[in-house]
């Protein structure tokens, strides 16, 4: 059975660093043609696609969001990252993490989600 | 960036009634597409990919169809607990796009 949790600080400050956590069972980011996902969503708003990350460690970012994101795995712990930079109030959101299917482009698998807000 | 204009971004509608979930890309993106529902307070949930084909375990009065730039979502038969917002994506490119949503209400 596959799951995903999202772990993250919940509030920090403007001009911060977010630490956010996926920790996943059911499967492994050393599986060939698995990818992992951030996705983020403002309350009451759309979703917004943020990076990826495939087994054999090709990553792929939202360019709307410049150069702030860093996404990154530990294989052995079953765990993926992302880390955004120089944050912002409009960076308040709930941030999911999601599970493409086996070779498969869309988000087959989600986690719950977790709430970061971004407060002076 | 491929732009996913979803409509209508409300729709309320009665028990047992068919509702159909438009989404037009900005170019072509030949069925990379998948809808998604999403309860209130829960997180998005797969319902189709590549357009037509339905995930696993989903009823099948949801079905899908397009091509090129139109796609839509169609419910048969609404049942109560199909109550939710409702959202495209395209997968054909990077960055991956979402449309804004449609939130089905019961009439």
């Amino acid at each position: 059975q596959v799951t995903l949790k999202e772990s993250g600080p919940g509030i920090l400050q403007p001009s911060q660093t977010l630490s956010l956590t996926c920790s996943f069972s059911g499967f492994s980011l050393s599986t060939s043609g698995i990818c992992v996902s951030w996705i983020r969503q403002p309350s009451g708003k759309g979703l917004e696609w943020l990076a990826t990350i495939c087994w054999e460690d090709s990553k792929g970012y939202n360019p709307s969001l410049k150069n702030r994101l860093t996404i990154s795995k530990d294989t052995s712990n079953n765990q993926a990252f992302l880390k955004i930079t120089s944050v912002d109030t409009a960076d308040t959101a709930i941030y999911y993490c999601a599970r493409r299917g086996l070779w498969a482009l869309w988000f087959a698998y989600w986690g719950q989600g977790t709430l970061v807000t971004v407060s002076s | 960036d491929i732009q996913m204009t979803q409509s209508p971004a409300s729709l309320s509608a009665s028990l047992g009634e068919t509702v159909t979930i438009e989404c037009r890309a900005s170019e072509d993106i030949y069925n990379g597409l998948a809808w998604y529902q999403q309860k209130p307070g829960k997180s998005p949930q797969l319902l189709i990919y590549n357009a037509n084909s339905l995930h696993t375990g989903v009823p099948s009065r949801f079905s899908g169809s397009g091509s090129g730039t139109q796609y839509s979502l169609k419910i048969n038969s609404l049942q109560s607990e199909d109550v939710a917002s409702y959202f495209c994506q395209q997968y054909y490119d990077y960055p991956y796009t979402f449309g804004a949503g449609t939130k089905l209400e019961l009439k």
